[in-house]
């Protein structure tokens, strides 16, 4: 079982709907987790921070369940620039980051 | 200004070559990290570097790589007798450090190594 998953999609979507994905984690003493987005054939780029008690950042909306171990990536209203693929990230330490396979995702017009 | 670059962009090899990457990190940045990423897959860490130290090579698959970082600064990767199951992206991350797993990672664009 890998450490951290997510569901590889691909998601496709019409533009300005809501869509949401999640990934999972299994070590317990993960200590931060992120959102990064990866377009095709580009490096990774952070999209938003997790913290415990959520948060958001214009149309984007990050959640961190602790007891079940879990995090999500909502998305409003969204726009044909949102295609990519997302990457969740957790971390245990400075060397133990762990990405995830990536949620492709597609905004049709 | 300038984020994290590599070179070269693309290499192209023969099985068995020796390949040198090389990775420049935003300045000011003390962690670096070397990933690899296959189509499909997230990035696979390989090692990272706190300063000049190699604090973690628990990544690398075997003897055949090899990292150096001599100023803490710039830092090669090298990978001995390339085998086909080589060939990948090589991503370089910098981090401000050392605070450990909080900071925000800044990638550089990779190299797509290819192994015939």
């Amino acid at each position: 079982r890998k450490e951290v998953e997510q569901d590889p999609g691909p998601f496709n979507v019409p533009e300005g709907a809501t869509v949401a994905f999640n990934c999972t984690y299994s070590n317990s003493a993960s200590q931060s987790f992120f959102w990064y987005r990866q377009d095709c054939r580009k490096e990774p780029k952070l999209l938003m921070s997790v913290y415990s008690s959520g948060n958001e950042d214009g149309r984007f909306t990050a959640q961190l369940n602790r007891a079940s171990q879990y995090i999500s990536l909502l998305i409003r209203d969204s726009k044909l620039s949102d295609s990519a693929t997302y990457l969740c990230v957790v971390g245990r330490s400075a060397s133990k980051i762990i990405f995830g396979s990536g949620t492709r995702l597609s905004i049709r017009p | 200004g300038a984020g994290v670059s590599q070179t070269p962009s693309n290499k192209v090899t023969e099985k068995g070559k020796y390949v040198e990457l090389r990775c420049d990190p935003i300045s000011g940045h003390t962690a670096l990290y070397w990933y690899r990423q296959s189509l499909g897959q997230g990035p696979e860490f390989l090692i990272y570097f706190q300063g000049t130290g190699a604090a973690d090579d628990s990544g690398l698959p075997n003897d055949r790589f090899f990292a150096v970082r001599p100023e803490g600064s710039v830092s090669t990767l090298k990978i001995q007798r390339t085998e086909r199951g080589d060939s990948a992206v090589y991503l370089c991350a910098s981090s401000l450090g050392p605070t450990g797993s909080q900071e925000t990672q800044y990638f550089g664009p990779g190299t797509r190594l290819l192994v015939l």
